[in-house]
């Protein structure tokens, strides 16, 4: 059964640090990995896919590295700003690609 | 058109009421998603519907019903509820997978309270 860890729980970082989530899941078979972020009480907004074939997706301050050999990704965000205050999610697809499975989530808090 | 639309956003009802849950994307997505969220949790997938079809029920209690009229509509209907029902129902849809598993774009959450 596919499990997808986060690290750390919680995050508190002064605006303009570079910092970096950790995810990680015990089954390498999966099709894709997701970020998310989450506001409070929202929904989730996409931030960056990495099929299983890739190493690696960027999007402005954020980049993310896929090992699925190791079971790992990571979400590297440049500096960091106030606006990035939110709950951040990895998830993995497997099973046809249909099913989802998420981590618990960083909550990060950027102070100005 | 990236947009994933939920009614209603809010939503409080009794345990012997009946109410329904409504989703529309006009992306072309043939694949579309509900997923339940407890407070400080993970969404957790509940139902899974390819070009109209249910294709994963994960394991969800018959008072929870979902449908699928067209494809770009996703209902869920709700009846006897219980107040750990509570919870952020989200609605995601994406492109059915294929040789490529495609990013699924969430809606912004229906928040619902048993009493």
């Amino acid at each position: 059964k596919q499990e997808v860890t986060q690290i750390p729980a919680a995050l508190s970082v002064p605006e303009g640090e570079n910092l970096v989530l950790n995810c990680s899941f015990t089954d390498s078979a999966i099709y894709n990995l997701q970020w998310f972020r989450q506001d409070p009480g929202k929904g989730l907004t996409s931030l960056l896919l990495i099929q299983s074939s890739q190493r690696e997706q960027t999007s402005g301050r954020l980049n993310a590295s896929l090992d699925k050999s190791s079971g790992r990704s990571t979400l590297y965000i440049a500096a960091s700003q106030p606006g990035d205050s939110a709950t951040y999610l990895c998830a993995v697809s497997n099973t046809g690609g249909f099913k989802t499975i998420f981590g618990a989530g960083t909550r990060l808090f950027v102070k100005a | 058109d990236t947009e994933v639309t939920q009614t209603p956003k809010h939503l409080v009802m009794g345990m012997t009421n009946k109410k329904s849950l409504k989703c529309e994307q006009h992306m072309g997505h043939r694949a579309m998603y509900w997923y339940k969220q407890k407070a400080k949790k993970p969404p957790e997938l509940m139902f899974v519907y390819s070009y109209e079809k249910l294709s994963i029920n994960e394991s969800v209690p018959s008072r929870f019903s979902p449908e699928c009229p067209n494809s770009s509509l996703l209902n869920l209907h709700l009846h006897a509820l219980q107040p750990e029902d509570s919870a952020l129902y989200l609605c995601a849809s994406s492109q059915v997978p294929g040789p490529v598993v495609h990013e699924q774009f969430f809606g912004p959450g229906t928040r619902l309270t048993v009493l």
